[in-house]
């Protein structure tokens, strides 16, 4: 059964900092989505990684994976209000799997 | 370009009534995926429909059922709603079938009393 873990699911940070988010995944993926989430809103897609050492990148925000280590990462750049939202990451397996999200909270 | 649109916004139902959720896909995808969003978790697949057929369920009961019509727009019912069912249903369509990018509609918020 495919599990997705992310860590943390809670942060807190100022702006300005740089900080990353992990998701691992128990087996293997072709395919890995990293989506952002406002209070009370949908889903919006940031980033999708097809293949090992992928790595994309979108203003502040970067994401890598490593599907060796079956391992993937979102890096937030020198922080912004605006980047406070819910992130989460899923992995597909014929049907997404998702994580349990990243609440981040920037505070100026 | 048409994006995924969801109807209706909100619904507020009693435990053992039947609810039916709509979705119309972006414009030219025709698989559409529904999801169960509870509040503060991530969300969990109920089923695909690809060209009118289910193509793909998760871990949901039968109650949960769906339909997809020739225009590629979907609907997913609820039948003997439960107050665990209240939470997000998100629709999202695709280009074809499978593990292709979804683009997510707003959702319909449902709260069970």
């Amino acid at each position: 059964e495919l599990k997705v873990e992310q860590n943390p699911l809670f942060l807190s940070m100022q702006e300005g900092k740089n900080y990353t988010i992990y998701c691992n995944y128990s087996t293997t993926s072709d395919r890995l989505y990293w989506y952002r989430q406002d209070p009370g809103k949908s889903l919006e897609s940031l980033f999708v990684l097809l293949s090992n050492g992928a790595v994309k990148q979108e203003g502040r925000l970067m994401a890598s994976l490593d599907t060796k280590a079956r391992l993937s990462t979102l890096h937030i750049t020198a922080a912004v209000h605006d980047l406070s939202a819910t992130y989460f990451c899923a992995v597909s397996n014929y049907q997404l799997i998702w994580g349990a999200g990243t609440k981040l909270i920037i505070k100026p | 370009e048409t994006g995924v649109t969801q109807s209706p916004t909100h619904l507020i139902k009693t435990r053992g009534q039947q609810v039916t959720l709509r979705c119309s896909s972006q414009s030219g995808h025709n698989t559409v995926s529904w999801y169960q969003q509870a509040l503060g978790q991530g969300p969990q697949f109920i089923f695909q429909y690809y060209r009118e057929e289910e193509n793909g369920r998760g871990n949901f009961p039968p109650r949960f059922s769906g339909l997809q019509f020739p225009n590629y727009s979907s609907e997913l019912n609820v039948n003997a709603l439960e107050l665990d069912d209240s939470a997000l249903y998100l629709c999202a369509s695709s280009l074809r079938q499978g593990n292709a990018a979804q683009y997510f509609g707003p959702g319909t918020r449902l709260l069970v009393l």
